[in-house]
Protein backbone atom coordinates (compact mmCIF):
# COMPACT_ATOMS: atom_id res chain seq x y z
CA UNK A 1 0.00 0.00 0.00
CA UNK A 2 1.13 2.94 -1.04
CA UNK A 3 -0.96 5.31 1.63
CA UNK A 4 -1.75 8.53 1.41
CA UNK A 5 -0.07 10.28 -1.63
CA UNK A 6 0.10 13.97 -2.13
CA UNK A 7 1.17 16.08 -5.24
CA UNK A 8 3.51 18.18 -5.88
CA UNK A 9 5.68 18.18 -3.07
CA UNK A 10 6.87 21.92 -3.99
CA UNK A 11 4.81 24.68 -5.66
CA UNK A 12 5.31 28.22 -6.17
CA UNK A 13 2.14 30.52 -7.35
CA UNK A 14 1.59 34.13 -8.34
CA UNK A 15 -1.20 35.77 -6.50
CA UNK A 16 -4.29 35.06 -8.69
CA UNK A 17 -3.54 31.90 -10.13
CA UNK A 18 -5.02 28.91 -9.63
CA UNK A 19 -3.97 25.51 -8.86
CA UNK A 20 -5.41 21.68 -7.17
CA UNK A 21 -3.40 19.45 -5.07
CA UNK A 22 -3.58 16.25 -5.18
CA UNK A 23 -4.61 13.72 -2.69
CA UNK A 24 -4.81 10.04 -3.01
CA UNK A 25 -5.24 6.93 -0.56
CA UNK A 26 -5.45 3.31 -0.90
CA UNK A 27 -6.84 2.13 1.77
CA UNK A 28 -10.61 1.95 1.15
CA UNK A 29 -10.82 4.60 4.13
CA UNK A 30 -14.24 6.62 3.72
CA UNK A 31 -12.71 10.04 5.30
CA UNK A 32 -10.82 12.05 3.93
CA UNK A 33 -9.44 16.05 4.81
CA UNK A 34 -7.63 18.31 4.26
CA UNK A 35 -5.09 21.10 6.81
CA UNK A 36 -2.70 23.88 6.96
CA UNK A 37 0.02 24.17 9.23
CA UNK A 38 1.02 27.02 10.18
CA UNK A 39 4.06 28.07 12.54
CA UNK A 40 2.27 28.67 15.99
CA UNK A 41 -1.28 27.87 14.85
CA UNK A 42 -1.26 24.40 13.97
CA UNK A 43 -3.26 22.27 11.65
CA UNK A 44 -6.33 24.07 10.70
CA UNK A 45 -9.13 21.51 8.78
CA UNK A 46 -10.30 23.51 5.68
CA UNK A 47 -12.45 20.62 3.96
CA UNK A 48 -13.43 16.95 5.15
CA UNK A 49 -15.20 14.62 3.06
CA UNK A 50 -17.41 11.30 5.24
CA UNK A 51 -17.49 9.42 1.62
CA UNK A 52 -17.60 10.19 -2.28
CA UNK A 53 -19.84 12.82 -2.82
CA UNK A 54 -19.97 14.24 0.13
CA UNK A 55 -17.96 17.11 1.54
CA UNK A 56 -18.09 19.56 4.44
CA UNK A 57 -16.15 22.82 5.12
CA UNK A 58 -13.72 22.78 8.53
CA UNK A 59 -12.64 25.81 10.15
CA UNK A 60 -11.00 27.86 7.48
CA UNK A 61 -12.68 27.21 3.79
CA UNK A 62 -12.14 30.32 2.43
CA UNK A 63 -10.30 30.48 -0.62
CA UNK A 64 -10.61 26.74 -1.14
CA UNK A 65 -12.88 23.85 -3.40
CA UNK A 66 -13.07 20.34 -2.95
CA UNK A 67 -14.88 17.41 -4.51
CA UNK A 68 -14.65 13.70 -4.02
CA UNK A 69 -16.16 11.97 -6.96
CA UNK A 70 -14.03 8.97 -5.79
CA UNK A 71 -13.19 7.08 -2.72
CA UNK A 72 -9.63 7.09 -3.39
CA UNK A 73 -9.18 10.92 -4.77
CA UNK A 74 -9.62 14.05 -2.64
CA UNK A 75 -8.97 17.35 -4.38
CA UNK A 76 -8.45 20.73 -3.03
CA UNK A 77 -8.43 23.75 -5.48
CA UNK A 78 -7.06 27.13 -4.90
CA UNK A 79 -9.68 29.36 -7.21
CA UNK A 80 -7.48 32.47 -7.05
CA UNK A 81 -4.05 32.22 -4.85
CA UNK A 82 -3.23 34.41 -2.37
CA UNK A 83 0.21 35.30 -0.21
CA UNK A 84 -2.37 34.37 2.89
CA UNK A 85 -2.49 30.79 1.82
CA UNK A 86 1.35 29.95 1.70
CA UNK A 87 0.90 26.82 3.96
CA UNK A 88 2.16 23.47 4.10
CA UNK A 89 -0.98 21.47 3.09
CA UNK A 90 -1.65 17.98 4.59
CA UNK A 91 -3.73 15.66 3.58
CA UNK A 92 -5.02 12.70 5.81
CA UNK A 93 -7.49 10.29 5.33
CA UNK A 94 -9.16 6.98 8.10
CA UNK A 95 -11.61 4.67 8.51
CA UNK A 96 -13.78 3.66 11.06
CA UNK A 97 -11.87 1.66 13.98
CA UNK A 98 -13.30 -0.05 17.06
CA UNK A 99 -10.11 1.39 18.92
CA UNK A 100 -10.38 5.13 17.64
CA UNK A 101 -10.18 6.50 14.04
CA UNK A 102 -6.49 6.79 13.31
CA UNK A 103 -5.83 9.95 10.81
CA UNK A 104 -3.35 8.48 8.08
CA UNK A 105 -1.36 11.58 7.18
CA UNK A 106 0.49 12.39 3.47
CA UNK A 107 3.61 14.04 3.35
CA UNK A 108 2.25 17.54 3.02
CA UNK A 109 2.80 20.19 0.00
CA UNK A 110 4.35 23.29 0.51
CA UNK A 111 2.73 26.03 -1.40
CA UNK A 112 4.29 29.77 -1.64
CA UNK A 113 2.07 32.30 -2.79
CA UNK A 114 4.14 35.57 -4.19
CA UNK B 1 -17.85 22.84 19.79
CA UNK B 2 -15.21 20.79 20.13
CA UNK B 3 -11.71 22.66 21.52
CA UNK B 4 -8.14 21.63 22.09
CA UNK B 5 -5.58 23.62 23.55
CA UNK B 6 -1.70 22.94 23.93
CA UNK B 7 -0.49 25.86 26.09
CA UNK B 8 3.43 25.68 25.29
CA UNK B 9 4.35 26.42 21.87
CA UNK B 10 7.89 24.81 22.63
CA UNK B 11 9.53 23.09 25.47
CA UNK B 12 13.27 22.49 25.90
CA UNK B 13 14.86 20.00 28.25
CA UNK B 14 17.77 17.66 29.02
CA UNK B 15 18.16 14.13 28.04
CA UNK B 16 17.58 12.07 30.56
CA UNK B 17 15.08 15.05 31.92
CA UNK B 18 10.93 14.11 32.75
CA UNK B 19 8.88 15.19 29.97
CA UNK B 20 5.04 16.49 30.12
CA UNK B 21 3.15 17.74 27.28
CA UNK B 22 0.19 19.49 28.35
CA UNK B 23 -3.21 18.69 26.75
CA UNK B 24 -6.45 20.53 27.35
CA UNK B 25 -10.00 20.18 25.81
CA UNK B 26 -13.17 21.23 25.54
CA UNK B 27 -16.17 18.79 25.05
CA UNK B 28 -19.44 18.59 25.76
CA UNK B 29 -19.82 14.35 24.85
CA UNK B 30 -17.85 11.33 25.39
CA UNK B 31 -14.27 12.14 23.18
CA UNK B 32 -11.63 10.15 21.85
CA UNK B 33 -8.33 11.70 22.02
CA UNK B 34 -5.22 11.08 20.46
CA UNK B 35 -1.19 12.39 20.15
CA UNK B 36 0.15 12.51 17.25
CA UNK B 37 4.39 13.17 16.53
CA UNK B 38 6.18 15.35 13.41
CA UNK B 39 9.75 13.97 13.34
CA UNK B 40 11.72 16.20 11.00
CA UNK B 41 10.92 16.21 7.51
CA UNK B 42 8.71 13.24 8.34
CA UNK B 43 4.51 12.74 8.30
CA UNK B 44 2.59 12.79 10.87
CA UNK B 45 1.94 9.98 12.51
CA UNK B 46 -0.23 8.62 15.53
CA UNK B 47 1.64 7.98 18.90
CA UNK B 48 -1.09 7.22 21.17
CA UNK B 49 -4.57 6.78 21.65
CA UNK B 50 -6.19 7.36 25.06
CA UNK B 51 -8.59 4.40 24.00
CA UNK B 52 -6.16 1.92 23.95
CA UNK B 53 -4.29 2.78 27.16
CA UNK B 54 -0.74 1.77 25.40
CA UNK B 55 2.69 3.14 25.66
CA UNK B 56 4.64 4.07 23.27
CA UNK B 57 8.03 4.90 22.63
CA UNK B 58 8.04 5.56 26.90
CA UNK B 59 5.49 7.76 26.20
CA UNK B 60 2.24 7.57 28.27
CA UNK B 61 -1.09 9.48 28.90
CA UNK B 62 -3.87 9.18 30.78
CA UNK B 63 -7.63 10.65 30.12
CA UNK B 64 -8.49 13.13 33.11
CA UNK B 65 -11.97 13.70 32.50
CA UNK B 66 -12.47 15.42 36.01
CA UNK B 67 -9.58 17.89 34.73
CA UNK B 68 -10.49 17.35 31.04
CA UNK B 69 -6.50 17.08 30.34
CA UNK B 70 -4.81 14.23 28.44
CA UNK B 71 -1.39 15.44 29.00
CA UNK B 72 1.79 13.47 27.18
CA UNK B 73 4.37 12.37 29.84
CA UNK B 74 7.77 10.32 29.79
CA UNK B 75 9.89 10.05 32.71
CA UNK B 76 13.95 10.36 30.75
CA UNK B 77 13.35 12.30 27.40
CA UNK B 78 15.62 11.07 24.68
CA UNK B 79 17.34 13.26 22.11
CA UNK B 80 15.26 11.08 19.54
CA UNK B 81 12.00 12.34 21.34
CA UNK B 82 12.85 16.43 19.57
CA UNK B 83 9.79 16.42 17.20
CA UNK B 84 6.45 18.45 17.33
CA UNK B 85 3.50 17.06 19.19
CA UNK B 86 -0.03 17.72 18.23
CA UNK B 87 -2.65 16.64 20.71
CA UNK B 88 -6.13 15.58 18.93
CA UNK B 89 -10.17 15.39 19.67
CA UNK B 90 -12.66 13.33 17.96
CA UNK B 91 -15.78 12.63 18.72
CA UNK B 92 -18.06 9.37 17.09
CA UNK B 93 -20.87 10.74 18.96
CA UNK B 94 -21.21 13.81 16.71
CA UNK B 95 -21.14 11.63 13.73
CA UNK B 96 -17.56 12.79 12.67
CA UNK B 97 -14.36 11.00 12.66
CA UNK B 98 -12.28 14.03 11.95
CA UNK B 99 -10.64 15.32 14.58
CA UNK B 100 -9.45 18.92 15.66
CA UNK B 101 -6.02 19.71 16.71
CA UNK B 102 -4.24 21.34 18.85
CA UNK B 103 -1.89 24.28 17.90
CA UNK B 104 1.18 21.76 18.59
CA UNK B 105 4.19 22.12 20.68
CA UNK B 106 7.55 21.63 19.65
CA UNK B 107 9.88 19.27 22.16
CA UNK B 108 13.50 19.92 21.83
CA UNK B 109 15.73 17.42 24.02
CA UNK B 110 19.47 18.20 24.11
CA UNK B 111 21.94 16.31 25.11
Amino acid sequence: NAGVTQTPKFQVLKTGQSMTLQCAQDMNHEYMSWYRQDPGMGLRLIHYSVGAGITDQGEVPNGYNVSRSTTEDFPLRLLSAAPSQTSVYFCASSGRQVEGNEQFFGPGTRLTVL
Amino acid sequence: AQRVTQPEKLLSVFKGAPVELKCNYSYSGSPELFWYVQYSRQRLQLLLRHISRESIKGFTADLNKGETSFHLKKPFAQEEDSAMYYCALSSISGGSYIPTFGRGTSLIVHP
